[in-house]
């Protein structure tokens, strides 16, 4: 069955760079999430699309935007980058009228040096 | 402020024993998810509960809902070694589009 794509899966950039990181939901579902997650922490939730609008926003900073296209794949762009902004980046994605419960991609794992 | 709190933080454990993990929270939630994540990997999606006091089994894996939906369990039986990794409740709030994550577990099941 197809899963949730992420990619890069792991990215090294800079300070003061940008970064741009891709999600293919699964075919049929309606709802994307970001989520980061330090090291040794819960994900937290940054923002989602329903249908490719912007549903929900979390604790994303202002410096981060994310989009949802025609054909369902969201990216979440990353400016000015920080060292605090290593982590693990997961894009999930869901449809309540199929089932409850989230399906993860692998996410990817941005080192910022 | 973390919305859901589990315990333990960290578990270690001999093969074969029987252990509960709790996931508790103040809120009431339309429905608690567990999931499993192994490191550098994603959160796989264990099981939903949906109903106040549901019960659900998943092998030797057993969950259940609190009456008043603000709080979950996830009991394991005969622990195994492949059983270890960071286990995570999430909570799915009616009109909120996203899951709040608890604190998570870590389990350790030593052979």
């Amino acid at each position: 069955a197809a899963g949730v794509i992420q990619s890069p899966r792991h990215l090294i950039k800079e300070k003061r760079e940008t970064a741009t990181l891709k999600c293919y939901p699964i075919p049929r579902h309606d709802t994307v999430y970001w989520y980061q997650q330090g090291p040794g922490q819960d994900p937290q939730f940054l923002i989602s699309f329903y249908e490719k609008m912007q549903s929900d926003k979390g604790s994303i900073p202002d410096r981060f935007s994310a989009q949802q296209f025609s054909d369902y794949h969201s990216e979440l762009n990353m400016s000015s980058l920080e060292l605090g902004d290593s982590a693990l980046y997961f894009c999930a994605s869901s449809n309540r009228q199929i089932a409850y419960g989230y399906t993860f991609g692998s996410g990817t794992r941005l080192t910022v040096v | 402020t973390q919305l859901l709190e589990q315990s333990p933080q960290f578990l270690s454990i001999q093969e074969g024993e029987n252990l509960t993990v709790y996931c508790n929270s103040s809120s009431v939630f339309s429905s608690l998810q567990w999931y499993r994540q192994e490191p550098g990997e994603g959160p796989v999606l264990l099981v939903t509960v949906v109903t106040g006091g549901e019960v659900k089994k998943l092998k030797r894996l057993t969950f259940q809902f609190g009456d008043a939906r603000k709080d979950s369990s996830l009991h394991i039986t005969a622990a195994q070694p492949g059983d270890t990794g960071l286990y995570l409740c999430a909570g799915d709030q009616t009109g909120a589009n996203n899951l709040f994550f608890g604190t998570g577990t870590r389990l350790t099941v030593i052979p």
